[in-house]
């Protein structure tokens, strides 16, 4: 089954303490972003990869990494968590993007979400 | 900048009735628009895609019109059903690397 894969579900961890959220997506797709969702202020994207080793930063990338060494996976990294990183993120991806004709049209395939809380 | 709105307000219809969701858009033209549907803690997942030189788009008993002039997108879902219920949003992108989402609109259906 084609799927976007996030671990864990569920997160509670204290300030400062390093954590990683792992993707993973299954359809070969070259383009993975990260996204973090809050009441009242909707879809952020963080971070996001348009192939292996390219990554760039979003709309909120402070206070997080990512890396990109396999097409697959996507994780995202918080080296020092703070109270205002707890949040729903989601990981996605899709076929493709680019400035080639018909590329601005590919839907995104979302991971399950993983709920984060930091104290 | 771009921006695309929604109506935040919820939006609460009897079952059976067609409920009617509103996208708008201001300093851009978008080529395609997106919706998608997301139930509560879980991620949204793609509904329909519109192209600005398609006046209308359907599947199921969905339904999305695009109108350039007015720059809006409208979402039908025709014999609403309680398993409608969700938060649906639309999203295009602004570039290569970047798909916008609105804010998203929660609509529930009562029996």
């Amino acid at each position: 089954e084609a799927q976007v894969t996030q671990n864990p579900r569920y997160l509670i961890t204290v300030t400062g303490k390093k954590l990683t959220v792992t993707c993973s997506q299954n359809m070969n797709h070259e383009y993975m972003s990260w996204y973090r969702q809050d009441p009242g202020l909707g879809l952020r994207q963080i971070y996001y990869s348009m192939n292996v080793e390219v990554t760039d930063k979003g709309d909120v990338p402070e206070g997080y990494k990512v890396s990109r060494k396999e097409k697959r996976n996507f994780p995202l990294i918080l080296e020092s968590p703070s109270p205002n990183q707890t949040s729903l993120y989601f990981c996605a991806s899709s076929l493709r993007t680019g400035s080639a004709l018909g590329s601005y049209n590919s839907p995104l395939h979302f991971g399950n979400g993983t709920r984060l809380t930091v104290t | 900048s771009q921006k695309i709105e929604q109506n935040s307000e919820a939006l609460n219809i009897q079952e059976g009735k067609t409920a009617t969701l509103t996208c708008n858009y201001t300093n851009y033209s978008p080529a395609y628009l997106q919706w998608y549907r997301q139930d509560p803690g879980r991620g949204p997942v793609f509904l329909l895609l519109i192209r600005e030189n398609e006046k209308e788009k359907r599947k199921e008993r969905l339904k999305v019109t695009f109108d350039t002039t007015l720059k809006q997108s409208l979402f039908h879902i025709t014999a609403s059903q309680p398993a409608d219920s969700a938060t649906y949003l639309c999203a295009h992108y602004s570039s290569a690397s970047k798909i916008i989402f609105g804010s998203g609109t929660r609509l529930s259906i009562r029996p």
